[in-house]
This record gives C-alpha cells, sequence and structure tokens, in this order.
C-alpha cells in the first residue's frame, strides 16, 4: 500500500535551517514525490518535485532556501535562514497507478 | 498567468447533490491531466479524484467512489466534479490542482453539507 509518513510538528528559529521529512512504504522508495506548502488561512502551494535522485523541478518563484534531496525512501525538504512566513504546513504528495496520496502533514512553528 | 479558478461551491443537504468546476487558464489545458482534492475544517489535505488529459483513464478515492464523477471540457479548458449523495463528512473545501504533482492550485471553493 502506497503511504507517506510525515512528523505531525516541527521548530526552528528565526534564521534557522530546518529538515522536513517524508517517508515512501515499504516497496515504493523510487516514487517521486512533490513538496506542497499552506500557510494559515491560504490554499496550498507548489513546491517542488523530488525524484529518486534528486530535485527534478521547483515551482515558480520559489526561494532558493527551498531545496529538497532524497535518501532511499526518504525525501527532504530543507528551508534554510527561516522566515516568519515559512510557518505553514507543509505536506509531501505522491501517486502512482490508480491513486494518489498525500502524507499527514508537518507543521513548522518559526520561534 | 497561469490560473485555476473554483466554483459551485455552497450549502446543501445531506443526500443533496453539487456540481463543482474549475476553470483554467494560462496554459494549454487539453494537455495536462487534473486532480479535485480536498480539505475538511482543521484536517490535511485529501485526494479525490484525477483525470487523464484525454478523460481516457479516471481515479476516485474510495471515499467517494460510485458518489462522485469527475470530467473535462477541453474545449472550453473546464474541469467538473458532479457530487450526489452528499453526506455531512464532504464537508471541505475542494480544490482543482494541474497534473501528477498538483504544480499548480486554485484557491478552493467551500462545500457544505448539513441539514
Amino acid at each position: 500500500q502506497l503511504v507517506l509518513t510525515q512528523s505531525p510538528s516541527a521548530s526552528a528559529s528565526l534564521g534557522a535551517s530546518v529538515k522536513l521529512t517524508c517517508t515512501l512504504s515499504s516497496g515504493h522508495s523510487n516514487y517521486a514525490i512533490a513538496w506542497h506548502q499552506q500557510q494559515p488561512e491560504k490554499g496550498p502551494r507548489y513546491l517542488m518535485k523530488l525524484n529518486s535522485d534528486g530535485i527534478h523541478s521547483k515551482g515558480d518563484e520559489i526561494p532558493d532556501r527551498f531545496s529538497g534531496s532524497s535518501s532511499g525512501a526518504e525525501r527532504y525538504l530543507t528551508i534554510s535562514s527561516l522566515q516568519s512566513e515559512d510557518e505553514a504546513d507543509y505536506y509531501c504528495q505522491t501517486w502512482g497507478t490508480g491513486i494518489r496520496v498525500f502524507g499527514g502533514g508537518t507543521k513548522l512553528t518559526v520561534l | 498567468e497561469v490560473q485555476l479558478v473554483e466554483s459551485g461551491g455552497g450549502l446543501v443537504q445531506p443526500g443533496g447533490s453539487l456540481r463543482l468546476s474549475c476553470a483554467a487558464s494560462g496554459f494549454t489545458f487539453s494537455t495536462y491531466s487534473m486532480n479535485w482534492v480536498r480539505q475538511a475544517p482543521g484536517k490535511g489535505l485529501e485526494w479525490v479524484s484525477y483525470i487523464s488529459s484525454s478523460s481516457s483513464t479516471i481515479y476516485y478515492a474510495d471515499s467517494v467512489k460510485g458518489r462522485f464523477t469527475i470530467s473535462r471540457d477541453n474545449a472550453e479548458n473546464s474541469l467538473y466534479l458532479q457530487m450526489n449523495s452528499l453526506r455531512a463528512e464532504d464537508t471541505a473545501v475542494y480544490y482543482c490542482a494541474r497534473d501528477e504533482g498538483m504544480d499548480v492550485w486554485g484557491k478552493g471553493t467551500t462545500v457544505t453539507v448539513s441539514s
């Protein structure tokens, strides 16, 4: 079964860096994923698409502070030089035959 | 500008029907697959349905299978979601999103199912 697992919450200080993790279920470690950001009271925004070997494409006007990487079944989103507007929910998402799946989301708090 | 704009949401009684629309602009709509995604109040994102660019392939989440129907009109650059037999648990903001990676999102339309 295709499942994405995310930690429910994360926090980091203003100006620091944070690395969010999205884990693909067993047998699906080669799947591409996408990262999406949802700021409070707003709709989701596409950040980037990640293949098993790295970033495939990044959304328009997404700052360079946002980067992605992969290792095995793990897909990472790293945000550097954290700003207050980065406080948001971050969702990973993937797709397969007959299904599209979201992770449960990580709520990022900027301290 | 690449844009998706949803419409058609509203308040409907349990068992009722509603048809959502998503108007696309700024890109060649007919070459992209599309999705509907929803978000219940205070909850995460939930994929609802997918349609390929030519409408030849359609998928539904188990939670809506048999009740919702996705369709598109490439000549009108529009995506639709016909929702029948609505339940309280279908209450959510409904978004349309482009392609497998959902690289473009609309702002959403709110559906409330309540008596």
